[in-house]
């Protein structure tokens, strides 16, 4: 079975500055791919940020980065430069290989607020 | 384009009762997803169609869910006899194909109240 685990259940940082949530999972399979969505109170998760499992290079969108550790099993998001539209809630997801490869595996959430 | 469109947005229903969601994919997608998010928790997978394979029912929870998709058009998730335990936010994503390669694009949710 595939796991993903959020340890913080809520942050907070202040605009401008920077903050990293994070993620660790767990997963037989070799080929996988994690993702960050992003959730706001309009409830529709947006995609953020995609990471390949067999890239070593870690995926950067414009503020949004990961440091992806594949051996420890672990999928930080870097948020740089937060922005008061970056509250939200955000999810780590998993999508595994094998026969089930079309199914994302979700953490409980982080709830992020960006104080002004 | 338009996105995903889930209809309706909120509804309350009195415990017992039958209701269905609807979920109206972005044009070309062939695959449709439900996901059911309950307070405090991530989501969790209902359901999986794929063009005209028979879907994935695995994350169905009991008897009580069903889920018809036809073709690769809109998809209705009927929950019969509601509890309340099955208030919940309601998410249907859908994406271009199965697979890792393409990125899933949710709709805004059904959030349903079962009083």
């Amino acid at each position: 079975a595939q796991t993903v685990t959020q340890s913080q259940p809520e942050m907070s940082v202040q605009e401008a500055e920077t903050v990293t949530l994070s993620c660790t999972y767990d997963t037989s399979e070799n080929n996988y791919y994690l993702f960050w969505y992003k959730q706001p109170p309009s409830r529709q998760m947006i995609l953020v940020i995609r990471q390949e499992a067999y890239k070593q290079q870690n995926a950067t969108e414009n503020r949004f980065s990961v440091n992806f550790q594949k051996a420890a099993k672990s999928f930080s998001l870097k948020i740089s430069d937060s922005q008061l539209g970056d509250t939200a809630m955000y999810f780590c997801a998993l999508q595994g290989g094998g026969g089930s490869n079309y199914k994302l595996t979700f953490g409980k959430g982080t709830l992020l607020t960006v104080n002004p | 384009g338009a996105g995903v469109s889930q209809s309706p947005s909120n509804k309350v229903t009195e415990k017992g009762k039958d209701v269905e969601l609807r979920c109206d994919p972005i044009s070309g997608h062939t695959a449709l997803y439900w996901y059911r998010q309950s307070l405090g928790q991530g989501l969790e997978f209902l359901i999986y169609f794929q063009g005209n394979s028979a879907p994935d029912k695995s994350g169905l929870p009991s008897d009580r869910f069903s889920a018809e998709r036809t073709g690769e058009s809109v998809s209705t998730l009927t929950i019969q006899r509601t509890q309340q335990e099955d208030s919940a936010v309601y998410l249907c994503a859908s994406s271009r194909r199965s697979g890792q390669h393409s990125p899933l694009h949710f709709g805004n949710g059904t959030r349903l109240t079962v009083t």
